[in-house]
């Protein structure tokens, strides 16, 4: 889970496995947003899933949302070094004061 | 895809001097947001920018900071006097309308104050 008070959580695995990222919210959201954040550059969006959606595929990646116990995930498919890259959920409330609040983040590793 | 600038990408800077920090968002996009990461921890949330007004600020968007952008230049980030908690990577993010939408994060601002 990317809320609470845990720290940046950290995963590794080879190249070719599947992996899944959670994240749990405490707050109404109308959107959960994926970035990845590579070293030393700013987040990119990967995924953007909305409350009225339970599941979102992009490629090799796929998002879910339950809106009713607050938590989303990312699994990502046959993982690729380039994968490698901290992984953050935003919610976001929506609205005209549109603000993202961020996870902790999972920091994946994937290796060859 | 868009892009969003920042500069410089690091500034030290000793504590009680002023600093700006300068964005160039992407073209048509109105709405403009600061966020502070300190190295390890979360992004957060400092403050949000619409048709010219401070829509929302957080609790660390300090009595020291203010955000402006004049005559759809650079939307900038101006702290004054910094403090030696102000040391973080500040991104600019942008957005072409508000919530529920993609922000576009640029690459960052790394401030050191010493």
């Amino acid at each position: 889970s990317q809320w609470g008070e845990e720290n940046l959580q950290a995963l590794s695995i080879q190249e070719g496995e599947d992996v899944t990222m959670n994240c749990s919210y405490k707050t109404y959201t109308t959107v959960v947003h994926w970035y990845r954040q590579d070293s030393g550059r700013g987040p990119a969006l990967i995924i953007l899933i909305r409350s009225n959606e339970r599941e979102k595929r992009s490629g090799r990646l796929r998002a879910t949302l339950d809106t009713s116990s607050q938590s989303s995930s990312l699994s990502i498919t046959a993982a690729q070094c380039e994968d490698t890259a901290v992984y953050f959920c935003a919610t976001d409330a929506g609205g005209s004061n549109a603000k993202l609040t961020f996870g902790k983040g999972t920091k994946l590793s994937v290796k060859s | 895809g868009p892009k969003v600038l920042q500069i410089p990408s690091h500034q030290i800077i000793d504590m009680g001097q002023m600093v700006t920090l300068n964005c160039d968002p992407v073209s048509n996009h109105l709405y403009f947001y600061w966020y502070k990461q300190i190295l390890g921890q979360q992004m957060e949330f400092l403050v949000n920018f619409y048709n010219g007004k401070v829509m929302e600020k957080s609790k660390l968007f300090k009595d020291q900071f203010s955000v402006e952008r004049p005559d759809g230049s650079y939307f900038t980030l101006k702290i004054q006097p910094t403090a030696l908690e102000d040391s973080a990577v500040y991104f600019c993010a942008s957005s072409l309308t508000g919530g529920g939408y993609e922000q576009y994060f640029g690459p960052g601002t790394r401030l050191t104050v010493l």
